[in-house]
């Protein structure tokens, strides 16, 4: 079964929106990662997240880590078009796992 | 540094032939995982190597997938014989770490693979 949920499963959003998706584990994780694929390409690596709590910014995108290490997410201020893509969240406990993905499309 | 290099980008191959995916991991790198993608099943991690030796092989769908890693900058997945459901994208990633999923993992191109 899934291991680590991640709603929502799409959002379209208007440009210049706000986007958040959330991952979900019922184990507690020892870190997160956070992934961007581009329609047609491959999972790039965004960030990793480690401690409970931690929060950590890259320009527009904030991502969070639950207390309890068994949620996180990222949050997308005022999108753009070059948002466009699916974002994975991946979370380890005795085996890393992705979540299913959010697939955001950004109109202009 | 080239990446992750996967080959090839693109197969299509007849149900019954053996398909044999290739993946050259970063160098220096010493995790490397192969991962599968669909729409049904997103992204699932079939196997991964530390040192070149297998870790966990538990997300191999059956004795038909077999991956082999005989040096730190090759590795192959092959896949005998093929079937339809056996169609997906197949990504190869690299790492440096000791665990799956404790860095940055880097991920190839990708090969789709078709099996008609």
């Amino acid at each position: 079964g899934q291991q680590v949920m991640q709603i929502p499963q799409y959002q379209h959003v208007q440009e210049g929106e706000d986007f958040t998706t959330y991952c979900n584990s019922s184990t507690t994780l020892s870190n997160i990662q956070w992934y961007k694929q581009r329609p047609g390409g491959h999972p790039v690596f965004l960030i990793q997240l480690v401690k409970s709590g931690e929060v950590k910014k890259q320009k527009r995108l904030t991502f969070q880590f639950g207390e309890a290490k068994k949620n996180s997410s990222l949050h997308i201020t005022a999108t753009q078009t070059t948002d466009v893509g699916t974002y994975f969240c991946g979370g380890n406990f005795n085996k890393f796992y992705f979540g299913s993905g959010t697939k955001l499309n950004v109109k202009p | 540094d080239a990446g992750v290099i996967q080959s090839p980008r693109h197969e299509v191959t007849e149900m019954g032939q053996e398909v044999t995916l290739r993946c050259k991991p970063i160098s220096g790198h010493n995790s490397l995982f192969w991962y599968r993608q669909t729409m049904m099943r997103g992204l699932e991690l079939l196997i991964y190597f530390n040192n070149n030796v297998p870790i966990d092989d538990s997300g191999m769908p059956e004795d038909r997938f077999s991956a082999k890693m005989p040096n730190a900058s090759f590795s192959t997945l092959k896949i005998q014989p093929s079937e339809p459901r056996d169609s997906a994208v197949y990504f190869c990633a690299s790492s440096f770490g000791t665990i799956g999923g404790d860095t940055e993992a880097f991920f190839g191109q990708g090969t789709r693979l078709t099996v008609v």
